[in-house]
This record gives C-alpha cells, structure tokens and sequence, in this order.
C-alpha cells in the first residue's frame, strides 16, 4: 500500500514546455513537501505547503486538501531542471512517492 | 561549514559485520532522520530522533540501532549487515516541530557483499 502515488514515473519534455507533475495521498497530513533530487543524489526541499500554492520563480506548487492531490508545475522548463520529482507528506511521519524522472531536452 | 554532512559517503562491507554511518548538522535542528532509498520505493524512514536521547522507529526499523547522545550527531548503526540494506541512505534535520523544511546530507551509498 503506496500512502503516496505520483504520475507520471517518468517525464521527457521540450526546452520552455509547461510541466506538470501529480501527487495524490490517502493519509491525512499536516503537511506536504516537494522535493528535488538532481542526478548526483543530492536532495533539495523545493516546497512545503499546507494549503492553496507557492511560487518561486518558474516552480509553482498547488494542494487540494479536500482531494488530497497536489501538483507541481514548471513553467518555461529548462535542461536544468531535469531531476527527479519527489512529493512527501507527513502525518505522523513523512512518507514519500517514488518520483518523476524528468527529463528537459534542449 | 554549516550544513547537514555525512560519512562515509561510499562503503562497501560483507554480510554479518557491523557498520555505522556518521550524521552531523551544524544548525541545532532538533529533528534528524535516517531514510534509506531504494529502487521502486523512494525514501522510507528508518529512524527519527526529536530531541537528544530521543528517538523512534520509522516504516523500515529492523536491522537497524540509532542513538542520539548530542544534537548535532545521529549516527545509524547495522549491527550485522545483511545484502538487503545495501542501499543509499540519507540523513535530513529539520527545525523544532518537525514539519518543517527537511535538509538532506548527501548521501551514503553502502553495498552489502
């Protein structure tokens, strides 16, 4: 039983297409964080959110409470932003999908 | 530096010894985990600590020893390493609460002969 589901698993996308990534969950949480891992390993917290959007330059996160879903959008995306995409959600842990690969070719 | 730093960052041991990967933060977070990220199921918690001399098992406890006798350390200890925990494993911290921003270290890769 996978508490996080994300789609796609994978993603190849054009240099300034518009991306988007889904998450839905089945627990209730306190909190969800989208994170980047880019191919050496390293992991950076994008965002974390608890209702409505953020927005940080060309990342834009959205949360449905009510639907548990919440998605990811780059605008305008770039071969630098080819990583994988990982949401998590933190009831009384964190638990977290297995990512989107996507790929930005130029 | 300031920062979450790990070590070793690569280890290769055989089955049955003993292993113990070193996590240091520089913040004074009060929340550390220790995930471990596998292929086909992302990060899974293995253990977290809130507070110095306070720690709690994750989804994915057994094999594994924790202990957390300083705020900036928390070290994760195989006592008998097994081919099944070769895997990549990520120290994070967060501030006070826990459901903060979580910083990750870089990484251990540890294989299991």
């Amino acid at each position: 039983k996978n508490e996080v589901e994300q789609s796609p698993q994978n993603l190849t996308a054009q240099e300034g297409e518009f991306i988007t990534i889904n998450c839905s969950y089945s627990v209730g949480i306190s909190a969800l964080h989208w994170l980047q891992q880019h191919p050496g390993g390293g992991i950076v917290s994008l965002f974390m959110l608890s209702s409505g959007k953020k927005k940080h330059g060309r990342l834009i996160a959205t949360i449905n409470i009510q639907e548990k879903h919440s998605s990811l959008h780059i605008t305008a995306s770039h071969p630098r932003d080819s990583a994988v995409y990982i949401c998590a959600v933190r009831d009384n842990q964190f638990y977290f999908g297995t990512g989107t690969s996507l790929t930005v070719i130029p | 530096d300031a920062g979450i730093t790990q070590s070793p960052r690569y280890k290769i041991t055989e089955t049955g010894r003993q292993v113990t990967l070193m996590c240091h933060q520089t913040w004074s977070h009060s929340y550390m985990f220790w995930y471990r990220q596998d292929l086909g199921h992302g990060l899974r918690l293995i253990y977290y600590s809130a507070a110095a001399d306070i720690t709690d098992k994750g989804e994915v406890p057994d094999g594994y020893v924790v202990s957390r006798s300083k705020t900036e350390n928390f070290p994760l200890t195989l006592e008998s390493a097994t081919r099944s925990q070769t895997s990549v494993y990520f120290c994070a911290s967060t501030r006070p609460g826990g459901l903060d921003t979580q910083y990750f270290g870089p990484g251990t890769r540890l294989t299991v002969l």
